[in-house]
């Protein structure tokens, strides 16, 4: 069973201040991993997507992906209080139609 | 450029009846796939369609069916609704090199009571 592990939160962080949010996953096949943002009672948006080891930027998002450890996350600088959602980790499922594989979210507050 | 559009966008039904949500891709995209989520869960993957045939399906029971027309959108049919059928549909579309860039629509809420 391919899963995809994220803490629920709820995170609550001060405006200004460094987000970051983790995940897992079980299944070493997996290469690539995406990001997705879901404001209240709206759908999934991407924000980002890592395939390499390593870290990717972009304007105040940065992923980080380490495959050994089967680790992702995602850094949120200089937090607004519209950052304020849910974001979704996923995993790409690359057997078959490249479905996504997402966990239950972590739901960020970032306070003013 | 119109993104991805979902109807109806709430639906009230009772247990047993079916119900038929509706989906139009992303102008370019060809590939469609729909998502249950959950309150408080993630999306889940149902099916995806491609060149009107499904090519993929998730842990759902048969109850769950689709189609997709010649113009890429596509439909998703519940049959015989249970409580737990409850959720937000998501429609997401992509391109034909399905790289897990989604595209979603804004869902169809469906409250089965």
């Amino acid at each position: 069973q391919k899963e995809v592990e994220q803490n629920s939160g709820p995170l609550s962080v001060p405006e200004g201040a460094i987000a970051s949010l983790n995940c897992t996953y079980s299944d070493r096949g997996s290469q690539s991993f995406f990001w997705y943002r879901q404001y209240s009672g709206k759908s999934p948006e991407l924000i980002m997507f890592i395939y390499s080891n390593g870290d990717k930027e972009d304007g105040r998002f940065t992923a980080q992906l380490n495959k050994a450890s089967q680790y992702v996350s995602l850094l949120i600088r200089d937090s607004q209080p519209s950052d304020s959602a849910t974001y979704l980790c996923a995993a790409l499922d690359q057997t078959g139609a490249n479905n996504l594989f997402f966990g239950t979210g972590t739901r960020l507050t970032v306070i003013p | 450029d119109a993104g991805v559009t979902q109807s109806p966008t709430h639906l009230i039904k009772t247990r047993g009846q079916q119900v038929t949500l509706r989906c139009s891709p992303k102008s370019g995209h060809d590939t469609v796939s729909w998502y249950q989520q959950a309150l408080g869960q993630g999306p889940q993957f149902i099916f995806q369609y491609y060149e009107e045939e499904e090519r993929q399906r998730g842990n759902f029971p048969d109850r769950f069916s689709g189609h997709q027309f010649p113009n890429y959108s596509s439909e998703l049919n519940v049959n015989a609704l249970l409580l737990g059928d409850s959720a937000l549909y998501l429609c997401a579309s992509s391109g034909t090199l399905n790289t897990g860039e989604l595209f979603f629509g804004e869902g169809s809420r469906l409250t089965v009571l």
